[in-house]
């Protein structure tokens, strides 16, 4: 069966500061990996996917996330964070399935 | 239309009471998604249609739950007897569905209709 791991239920990072979320996977296979926003109000929007290829992929809003067959991770990154980026982020595996992990919710201190 | 659009954005029902769930997706896209966000089990997939058929429905928590799709367009998710465990937030997602595998697309979030059963 396939899981994903967020550790991190809630981080808090300055403005400007730069922000990594980690995600863990476990599945037998090298799965399709997406990182997804939620802003307040707002409905789910994907930030970047991993399929194939190149394992550092950029995405929209200046993110940018690893995949790292070696750790089964994918973490995103954004090396500056903006007070608009406070949200909850969910990563995602599909393998067999499609599967969210529990999100970890970033807050953004002024 | 401009985005994904559901409805009720809201509904608070009685338990044991049926409901039915409406989403309209983006025009002219033939896949389409069915999810749950609750506090006790984070985001579940529910149900998958590509045009009317659904080749996957294993997220379907019990048989208390339909789903079908009119027309390759209108989607409507039925909840039948609904219990208290069933509220959650449900969003809906469409996909343009060219793609061989269906995650290979971009997937458009609706904003949810939060439902509520007292």
């Amino acid at each position: 069966a396939q899981s994903v791991t967020q550790p991190d239920i809630h981080i808090t990072v300055s403005e400007g500061a730069s922000l990594e979320l980690r995600c863990n996977y476990s599945y037998g296979a090298t799965p399709y990996l997406f990182w997804y926003v939620q802003s307040p109000g707002q409905g789910l929007q994907l930030l970047l996917k991993y399929f194939s290829g190149d394992t550092l992929v950029q995405g929209i809003k200046g993110f940018e996330a690893e995949f790292k067959r070696s750790q089964s991770s994918f973490n995103l990154r954004k090396p500056s964070v903006h007070w608009s980026d406070a949200a909850e982020y969910f990563c995602a595996v599909y393998g067999q399935n499609f599967v969210f992990g529990p999100g970890t919710r970033l807050s953004v201190l002024p | 239309g401009a985005g994904v659009s559901q409805s009720p954005s809201n509904k608070v029902t009685e338990k044991g009471k049926d409901v039915e769930l409406r989403c309209d997706p983006i025009s002219g896209h033939t896949a389409l998604y069915w999810y749950r966000q609750s506090l006790g089990q984070g985001l579940e997939f529910l149900i998958y249609f590509q045009g009317n058929s659904a080749p996957d429905k294993s997220g379907l928590p019990s048989d208390r739950f339909s789903a079908e799709r009119t027309g390759g367009s209108v989607s409507t998710l039925t909840i039948q007897r609904t219990q208290q465990e069933d509220s959650a937030v449900y969003l809906c997602a469409s996909s343009i569905g060219l793609a061989g595998g269906r995650y290979q697309e971009t997937q458009y979030f609706g904003p949810g209709t939060r439902l509520l059963v007292l």
